[in-house]
């Protein structure tokens, strides 16, 4: 079973609609984070926590929100999906020190 | 803020030749750099890390970077290509202290002929 697991890994959804993408993990770690994949744009931090009761902005948050429900699990949201939040999304986990990202298989997301 | 620039959005070389994937970082503090590699259709998986201890590290699949500060460098190279070397690769970089998430590359599309 994956460490870090990603639901669900394909969606298409309506603009408007809003969509929830989960990811749990049993790697134990404290740190999640999740990113969106672009073609030519990398990997782009939207959301990160640090903890249960620490939520953090990364570089592109506007339209999503998080929720960490638990040390585990860790909920990203598009309240209103529009097109061009069509992307591959990935969960990762870490712990401190210098240690790296732990990822998830990704979810594809596209939004018509 | 630290962030990286990987130098060329697709390399293509020859089965059997010189794997070399540049990647350039720039950050305030030491860094911890990573080089990851995505397969059509997977998630990342390390390839290797530099974290201050040895500046030339080796990894998996016969990849190796080396980490050199003068430069600001951390290029990611393997002697002889295979073809399921074929994938994509993204540098990353992150503080060496404080809470700090990783920073991605745009990443490089590596591309063997056969």
């Amino acid at each position: 079973d994956a460490d870090v697991t990603q639901t669900p890994r394909n969606r298409i959804t309506k603009t408007g609609k809003r969509i929830m993408l989960e990811c749990s993990q049993t790697k134990g770690h404290d740190r999640m984070y999740w990113y969106r994949q672009d073609p030519g744009l990398g990997l782009r931090l939207i959301y990160y926590s640090f903890d249960v009761k620490d939520i953090n902005k990364g570089e592109i948050s506007d339209g999503y929100s998080v929720s960490r429900q638990a040390q585990a699990k860790f909920s990203l949201s598009l309240e209103s999906a529009i097109p061009n939040q069509t992307a591959l999304y990935f969960c990762a986990t870490s712990v401190e020190g210098n240690t790296e990202a732990f990822f998830g298989q990704g979810t594809r997301l596209t939004v018509v | 803020a630290q962030s990286v620039t990987q130098l060329g959005s697709h390399v293509s070389v020859s089965e059997g030749a010189l794997v070399l994937l540049r990647c350039n970082y720039s950050s305030s503090v030491p860094p911890y750099l990573f080089w990851y590699v995505q397969y059509p259709n997977q998630g990342l998986q390390l390839l290797l890390k530099y974290t201050s201890a040895a500046t030339l590290v080796k990894g998996i699949n016969g990849f190796e970077a080396e980490f050199k500060k003068s430069e600001t460098s951390f290029h990611l190279t393997k002697p002889s290509a295979h073809m399921s070397d074929a994938a994509e690769y993204f540098c990353a970089v992150r503080y060496s202290v404080g809470n700090t998430p990783l920073v991605f590359g745009k990443g490089t599309r590596l591309s063997v002929i056969a």
